[in-house]
């Protein structure tokens, strides 16, 4: 069965620009989150999706922001990029939320911000 | 605000050698706990998810043990293998209902 789909796999963009990144969860997985890797802060968590409602957030700016569809893609957006948005953002599906859920990440969007 | 750390942050061992990866977390209110590896340039890949009422799961060459009260938790990899170069990441579901990540392992086994 497919994994978690992310689209694009690299880009790069321009500071001021904006960008959508898109994650496809596995077939029957309702959650979808999003995370932000840098090699100084490590995985960070932006925010968590279920049934198309934004359930959870991380100490993100407004300029990050993210959607889910009834089919439970989702996608990310950030707004005026900076030099520091420079990073792989993982999206992660998992059938339901809460504890026993094991979690499946995708292969990341890799974005630079020149 | 719970914190996940662990050492060493690189490790290095000849292959067929038994390993213990290390995990510590602040906050012991968590529901469970989850092992990742990730190779270079990749996602992560889950290994091992313990509930905060277990004290250990098994797959294959590796255990993963969780000791809540002491907020520790252990990865053993049996009999390494130069395929298990990667960088592993332990996770930790709180109730603040996020997952909070370790900052790695990086492991290379030396064939």
């Amino acid at each position: 069965k497919a994994g978690v789909t992310q689209t694009p796999r690299y880009l790069i963009k321009t500071r001021g620009q904006q960008v959508t990144l898109s994650c496809s969860p596995i077939s029957g997985h309702r959650s979808v989150s999003w995370y932000q890797q840098t090699p100084g802060q490590g995985l960070q968590f932006l925010f968590e999706y279920f049934s198309e409602t934004q359930r959870n957030k991380g100490n993100f700016p407004g300029r990050f922001s993210g959607r889910q569809f009834s089919n439970s893609r989702s996608e990310m957006n950030v707004s005026t990029l900076e030099l520091g948005d420079s990073a792989l953002y993982l999206c992660a599906s998992s059938r339901n939320r809460g504890t026993g859920n094991t979690i499946y990440f995708g292969e990341g969007s890799w974005l630079t911000v020149v | 605000k719970q914190e996940v750390t662990q050492i060493p942050a690189a490790l290095s061992v000849p292959e067929g050698e038994n390993l213990v990866l290390n995990c510590s977390f602040t906050d012991s209110a968590i529901y469970n706990l989850q092992w990742f590896r990730q190779d270079p340039g990749k996602g992560l890949t889950s290994l091992l998810l313990i509930q905060s009422s277990q004290r250990e799961q098994t797959s294959g060459r590796l255990n993963a043990s969780l000791d809540k009260s002491s907020g520790r938790s252990t990865l053993y990899i049996a009999a390494s293998q130069p395929g298990d170069s990667a960088t592993y990441l332990c996770a930790v579901y709180g109730g603040n209902e996020k997952l909070t990540f370790g900052t790695g392992t990086r492991l290379t086994i030396i064939p």
